[in-house]
């Protein structure tokens, strides 16, 4: 049974640093073609993707975050990590952590196919 | 960067079919995933690689892709199908996940 939890701050100053943490079990994150992504939502609107970390360490992000975001894994303890820099009251959101798994031979047939329960973050002095 | 469009809003009567849909460039080639989420609840997975369901999700949803428009279709709805849907691909000209903007489904 697969199942990811994410933790961190509830309650951020801007121009603060957010760390949040994924924590998982029921795969590897050593297994070809898994990978761990982050999506988050703000309050009423919809979802928006961040960041992917693969099993092979490989790391792709959102271009509009881009030059905010850092995504790590420390696979031994079944953890992944996301650090988002500079923190705004826009980024007050719901983050959830996702197992993606891929569906076919070849890629660009991978899914979210397990959520985490999210945690909300709100960016506020 | 690639985009997905869905309307904000959909409503169906009871035991009536909905169809959701998701419009991007030239959809057919990539792979369309769905995913509903209820009020205060995380998103769950209903649809993959266009049309095959999870175990788990009921045979009254299901997943298509022509052309422009991917459409997902939900069979005998009921009141418990109220939530938001969202479709999303893969842009590997990009590397993106990309998400549509999602659709309310209000069942009258």
């Amino acid at each position: 049974q697969i199942t990811l939890k994410e933790s961190g701050p509830s309650l951020v100053k801007p121009t603060q640093t957010l760390t949040l943490t994924c924590t998982f079990s029921g795969f590897s994150l050593n297994t070809g073609g898994v990978s761990v992504g982050w999506v988050r939502q703000p309050p009423g609107k919809a979802l928006e993707w961040l960041a992917l970390i693969y099993w092979d360490d490989d790391k792709r992000y959102s271009p509009s975050l881009k030059t905010r975001l850092t995504v790590t894994k420390d696979t031994s303890n079944k953890q992944v990590f996301l650090t988002l820099t500079s923190v705004d009251p826009l980024d007050t959101a719901t983050y959830y952590c996702a197992h993606r798994r891929e569906y076919c031979s070849g890629g660009a047939c991978e899914a979210f196919d397990f959520w985490g329960p999210g945690t909300l973050v709100t960016v506020s002095s | 960067s690639y985009v997905l469009t869905q309307p904000p809003s959909v409503s169906v009567a009871p035991g009536k079919t909905a169809r959701l849909t998701c419009g991007g460039t030239n959809i057919r080639s990539k792979s369309v995933n769905w995913y509903q989420q209820k009020p205060g609840q995380g998103p769950v997975l209903l649809i993959y690689y266009d049309t095959d369901r999870p175990s788990g999700i009921p045979e009254r949803f299901s997943g298509a892709s022509s052309g422009n428009t991917a459409t997902l279709t939900i069979s005998r709805v009921a009141a418990g199908d109220e939530a938001n849907y969202y479709c999303q691909v893969w842009d590997s000209s990009s590397y993106q996940v990309v998400f549509g903007g999602g659709t309310k489904l209000t069942v009258l």
